[in-house]
């Protein structure tokens, strides 16, 4: 079993559509990060959450410690979000990451 | 653009060769570290330094080696390189060793044929 799971694996939407994409981690954690990954390769960091919620945009990002599972939320989908989103766990040194299999958005107009 | 530069873009080498790779943090930015991204097994974590020093390793093969420069750019030098090499490089970089936001650069293309 991998250390950090995502859920679903592939996932097509329909433009305005509320889109939630999950992520189980079985290890301690320092952070929890979202990157998106665009079809080019570049890799954006998101968030990064110890806890609780973050909001930027139409992105909303929430962290269950206890639970060891974390959320990323869009509101409102767009073609533009099409891309892939990894989570990724920090280590308690807080050195390194451990990245889940990606989940593939891809929104239609 | 999130600062971290990465040369070359885009490298076809034959097996058996060495290859070089280059980062260049974002300004202030102590910490440097590399992943790789393979079809077969998604990104994984290489290795960390910080301020010039090896902080931490992951999956990295002894064919692959790594240092970070006095002015803090760093090198990843991958050797005896095999088809299985291929894959997307990354850099990455953030301003201390922990608990901050890390910034990627766009990759390093390596095939190697």
């Amino acid at each position: 079993k991998n250390e950090v799971e995502q859920s679903p694996q592939n996932l097509t939407a329909q433009e305005g559509e509320f889109i939630t994409i999950n992520c189980s981690y079985s290890v301690g954690i320092s952070a929890l990060h979202w990157l998106q990954q665009h079809p080019g390769g570049g890799i954006v960091s998101l968030f990064m959450l110890s806890s609780g919620k973050k909001k930027h945009g139409r992105l909303i990002a929430t962290i269950n410690i206890q639970e060891k599972h974390s959320s990323l939320h869009i509101t409102a989908s767009h073609p533009r979000d099409s891309a892939v989103y990894i989570c990724a766990v920090r280590n308690n040194a807080g050195n390194m990451l451990t990245f889940g299999g990606g989940t593939r958005l891809m929104v239609k107009p | 653009d999130s600062g971290v530069t990465q040369t070359p873009k885009h490298l076809i080498t034959a097996t058996g060769q060495r290859v070089t790779l280059r980062c260049s943090p974002r300004s202030g930015d102590l910490s440097v570290y590399w992943y790789q991204q393979s079809l077969d097994q998604g990104l994984q974590f290489l290795i960390q330094y910080y301020n010039g020093e090896e902080r931490a390793k992951g999956n990295i093969l002894e064919r692959f080696s790594a240092q970070q420069f006095p002015d803090l750019h760093s090198e990843l030098n991958l050797s005896s390189l095999e088809l299985g090499d291929s894959a997307l490089y990354f850099c990455a970089s953030s301003i201390g060793t922990a608990g901050n936001t890390i910034y990627f650069g766009e990759g390093s293309w390596l095939t190697v044929v």
